[in-house]
């Protein structure tokens, strides 16, 4: 399988510290994506990494991403309670492998900020 | 704008009963997508389209029917429902490119007994 793994399954941290979150893949990407989601709703949208990107910034979050090792974090900074939700990445293959040039997800890492 | 929608929230079906997912878009999207989730499985992919009038197989398209005869909606037909498809179904959408933010429905659960 191609899917993507979040490490780790759960995280918690109390309101302020960082939050990092690993995932890796198996074969080579286009681009990889991070999403977020609060209990009981959809995906949200948070970051497109590509893959001739290292680094990415949008307000507290940072994406790295290193195709050497095949692999990517998130980082959450001055993590917040309102940031408690599920995040996923996915990954997009390209036509490779039977992916049909769809995105795979991964099974998600359950971030829990206390206050 | 709406964004995505998804018709109905909840349901109850009992095994070999029938029913429609209805998923609407008001973005103008090419792409549409009905993934399901279970817990500890993420998202997989059931069925997708590329257009009006097309759909295709993902990953798991046993026992669901698509349809898209208009290019807002996209239908996800359960014609004989079984216990091993409880789960939430979430359906999403993009503009062109098959792999650009996904835009996702706030997600349907049903339950199969």
């Amino acid at each position: 399988s191609q899917q993507g793994e979040e490490d780790p399954q759960a995280l918690s941290i109390q309101e302020g510290e960082n939050a990092t979150m690993n995932c890796s893949y198996k074969t080579s990407i286009n681009n990889l994506q991070w999403y977020r989601q609060n209990s009981g709703r959809g995906l949200v949208h948070l970051i497109l990494i590509r893959s001739n990107e290292r680094e990415k910034h949008s307000g507290r979050l940072r994406v790295t991403l290193d195709t050497s090792k095949k692999s990517s974090s998130l980082l959450i900074t001055a993590s917040r309670a309102a940031d408690t939700a599920s995040y996923f990445c996915a990954t997009d293959h390209g036509n490779y492998g039977g992916s049909q040039g769809n995105l795979i997800f991964g099974k998600g890492t359950k971030l829990s900020v206390k206050p | 704008n709406a964004g995505v929608t998804q018709t109905p929230k909840f349901r109850v079906l009992k095994t070999g009963q029938s029913m429609t997912l209805l998923c609407a878009q008001d973005m103008n999207h090419e792409y549409m997508y009905w993934y399901r989730q279970d817990p500890g499985m993420g998202l997989r992919l059931i069925h997708y389209s590329v257009g009006e009038g097309t759909t295709a197989k993902g990953e798991v398209p046993d026992g669901y029917n698509v349809s898209r005869l208009k290019k807002q909606n996209f239908l996800l037909g359960l014609e004989s429902a079984a216990p091993s498809q409880t789960s939430v179904y979430f359906c999403a959408s993009n503009r062109v490119l098959s792999t650009d933010t996904q835009y996702f429905g706030p997600g349907t659960r049903l339950t199969v007994l």
